[in-house]
């Protein structure tokens, strides 16, 4: 099956400065790549997806690229907030697996002020 | 709407008891996934539902079951809880496009 690596583990970047969190997959069958954000308590929430037709997409502040020769997809937060600290999942849905998702192990994001 | 509920938040089990955690989403939604989440990991899907009366199995569903009598709700079943089943358990939903996944708050269980 997939199986979607994610790094770093953790991240620590001053506010204002940028974060950058990167995914590789195994699966040449996954099309779809969303990322989660999860905050404490919470359940995870989608924040950007991207399609494999695609090779950037850019909501506001933040962006995800897909390198689909490499398997890798990563995102990207610019003029980082305290509000951006969370857990960042990535998840990868290969499409001859009935709509399951693979999700990789996370990033624990700290903005500091 | 309320989107994906779960009941309950928080439940401490002893070994070998049983227990069914409840799902429910109200937008009709076609798809329904549960998931667990261990400390440092990612989510990891136990069984997964494409519409009423039709479940499969996802990358680790032993010692769990489920059912999918109505497109609502999706209750997940532990029949003999053991240690390794302590996790918090999340249930989420999809429309088949635009593959946005709603995820429910999570139910955090203890087996002793």
């Amino acid at each position: 099956g997939e199986n979607v690596e994610q790094h770093p583990s953790t991240l620590s970047v001053q506010e204002g400065d940028s974060a950058v969190i990167k995914c590789t997959y195994s699966d040449s069958a996954s099309n779809y790549f969303p990322w989660y954000k999860q905050e404490l308590g919470k359940g995870p929430q989608l924040i950007i997806d991207i399609r494999s037709n695609v090779g950037e997409k850019k909501d506001q502040r933040i962006a995800v690229t897909l390198n689909k020769t490499a398997k890798h997809f990563s995102l990207h937060i610019t003029e980082t907030q305290p509000e951006d600290s969370a857990v960042y999942f990535c998840a990868a849905q290969p499409s001859n697996t009935g709509n399951q998702f693979y999700f990789g192990t996370g990033t624990s994001l700290t903005v500091i002020p | 709407n309320a989107g994906v509920t779960q009941t309950p938040k928080f439940r401490i089990l002893k070994i070998g008891q049983s227990m069914t955690l409840q799902c429910t989403q109200d937008m009709n939604h076609n798809y329904m996934y549960w998931y667990r989440q261990d400390p440092g990991m990612g989510l990891k899907l136990i069984y997964y539902s494409v519409g009423a009366g039709i479940t499969d199995k996802g990358e680790v569903p032993n010692g769990y079951n489920v059912s999918r009598s109505t497109t609502e709700d999706f209750p997940l079943r532990l029949e003999l809880a053991a240690p390794s089943q302590t996790s918090v358990y999340f249930c989420a939903s999809i429309n088949k496009a635009p593959y946005e996944q709603y995820f429910g708050p999570g139910t955090r269980l203890t087996v002793t």
